[in-house]
């Protein structure tokens, strides 16, 4: 069975600052990866997507993500945080058929 | 073009009632997820389905839960006799068929069984 492990429960960051959330993920086969975001009482909004091209995949609002399959790591990164970029994020791969095994997620906080 | 649409989006039920969540997925599209997300927990997956079919049900509880997508009208996850461990957040999701495209979420809808 494939499985995610978000490494951090909660990450604080100044506004300005780089954001780093980090995600090694478990699976027999090469999988697909993903991340989302939710913010407080809102549904989850896809940020990006790895399905076996470029290693590097670059999503919406400034974040990106490095498959490492030697690390087994999928981490997100943005270079410079925003006040916006509260929320909490999920890495979550699929396990055929497009079921979705969601990390427990990482709640960024990020102070002015 | 809407997105996946969720009602309620607040339900509140007292032990023992049923409680009756709807999804309508995005317009073309014929596959549905149900996920449920506990208070400080990620989604868990509950159920898959194609209109008419169910295609895989391994997170759904044996017992009390029902889930169905019929040719015509939302799809329908159903929770009979409900308890208060039956409070969360219930995500739908939808997408195209094929392998590999993007699920979308609804907003969710927010039971509490009181």
């Amino acid at each position: 069975a494939q499985s995610v492990t978000q490494l951090d429960s909660h990450v604080s960051v100044s506004e300005g600052t780089p954001v780093l959330l980090r995600c090694n993920y478990s699976s027999s086969y090469s999988p697909s990866l993903f991340w989302y975001v939710q913010h407080p009482n809102k549904g989850l909004q896809l940020l990006l997507k790895y399905t076996s091209a470029a290693t590097l995949v670059k999503g919406i609002n400034g974040f990106e993500a490095e498959f490492k399959k030697s690390e087994t790591s999928f981490h997100l990164t943005k270079p410079s945080a925003h006040m916006s970029d509260a929320a909490e994020y999920f890495c979550v791969v699929s396990e055929g058929f497009q079921k979705l095994v969601f990390g427990t997620g990482t709640r960024l906080l990020v102070s002015p | 073009n809407a997105g996946v649409m969720q009602n309620p989006r607040h339900l509140v039920r007292r032990r023992g009632q049923e409680a009756r969540l709807r999804c309508s997925p995005m317009k073309g599209h014929s596959h549905v997820y149900w996920y449920r997300q506990l208070p400080e927990e990620g989604l868990k997956f509950m159920v898959y389905l194609q209109k008419e079919n169910i295609i895989d049900e391994s997170g759904m509880p044996k017992e009390r839960f029902s889930a169905e997508f019929p040719k015509e009208g939302p799809s329908i996850l159903r929770i009979q006799q409900v308890v208060r461990g039956d409070s969360a957040a219930y995500f739908c999701a939808s997408s195209l068929p094929a392998g590999g495209t993007e699920a979308f979420f609804g907003q969710g809808t927010r039971l509490t069984v009181v």
